[in-house]
C-alpha cells in the first residue's frame, strides 16, 4: 500500500492568514492526488484533483501543487468557513489511501 | 445534480453481516465511466477506502478487508450495496458511499453521500 503522510497534523491560524499543508506519498504517484475538506459531522468535500486542478465551485483561494511524492495545499487567505480538517488521497494504485488529516483551527 | 444517500441498519451485532445500500438520484448510475465506492471513518479518525464497483460488476477491494467485503450493483434500482461479514467493534464507523470520478478527475471522489453511522455492539 502507498502510505500518505501529512504535516502539520494541526495548525492554528487567523482569518486572512496563508496556510500551507504538506502531503507526502511513500512512493511516486505522479499527479494522482486529491485534496478534501471535511467539517464536523459532514462528508468530505473535494477541493483539488490531479494535484493542482480546482474542483468546480471551489474558491480560488485554494490551490494545490506538486507531483511524484511531495504535494502541497495552500489556502491563500483563510476565511472563517475554512476551519476544518483537510485530507489528501492518492489514486495512483489500489488500495486508495488517505492521509491522516490536518486540522485547521482558529488561533 | 447527482446525489448519493446511504441506508441500512445503524446497529449490527458482532459476528453478523453489515449491509448498506447507496441510492443514486439525479442521474443514472450507468451514465458515464464512473466507479461507485464505499469509504468509512471511525469516530475521530481518518478515512479508509473499502472498495469500488463499476456498473459492469467489476470490483476492486481493499486487501485489508477483501475477505469480508462484497460490493454489488443493481442498475435497475440505481443502487449499489456493501456487505461486510463477521463484523467486530473495529468496524464501528461512519460509512460513506462516494462516486469515483475515474479518468474524469484522476480518481478523485467528487460526490459523497452524507454518511451513515454503523455501530457494532451486542
Amino acid at each position: 500500500d502507498i502510505q500518505m503522510t501529512q504535516s502539520p497534523s494541526s495548525v492554528s491560524a487567523s482569518v486572512g492568514d496563508r496556510v500551507t499543508i504538506t502531503c507526502r506519498a511513500s512512493q511516486g504517484i505522479s499527479s494522482w492526488l486529491a485534496w478534501y475538506q471535511q467539517k464536523p459531522g459532514k462528508a468530505p468535500k473535494l477541493l483539488i484533483y490531479a494535484a493542482s486542478s480546482l474542483q468546480s465551485g471551489v474558491p480560488s483561494r485554494f490551490s494545490g501543487s506538486g507531483s511524484g511524492t511531495d504535494f502541497t495545499l495552500t489556502i491563500s487567505s483563510l476565511q472563517p468557513e475554512d476551519f476544518a480538517t483537510y485530507y489528501c488521497q492518492q489514486a495512483n494504485s489500489f488500495p486508495r489511501t488517505f492521509g491522516p488529516g490536518t486540522k485547521v483551527d482558529i488561533k | 445534480q447527482v446525489q448519493l444517500q446511504e441506508s441500512g441498519p445503524g446497529l449490527v451485532k458482532p459476528s453478523q453481516t453489515l449491509s448498506l445500500t447507496c441510492t443514486v438520484s439525479g442521474g443514472s448510475i450507468s451514465s458515464g465511466s464512473y466507479y461507485w465506492s464505499w469509504i468509512r471513518q471511525p469516530a475521530g479518525k481518518g478515512l479508509e477506502w473499502i472498495g469500488r464497483i463499476y456498473t459492469s460488476g467489476s470490483t476492486n477491494y481493499n486487501p485489508s478487508l477483501k475477505s469480508r467485503v462484497t460490493i454489488s450493483v443493481d442498475t435497475s434500482k440505481n443502487q449499489f450495496s456493501l456487505k461486510l461479514s463477521s463484523v467486530t467493534a473495529a468496524d464501528t464507523a461512519v460509512y460513506y458511499c462516494a462516486r469515483d470520478s475515474g479518468s474524469y478527475l484522476i480518481g478523485a471522489f467528487d460526490i459523497w453521500g452524507q454518511g451513515t453511522m454503523v455501530t457494532v455492539s451486542s
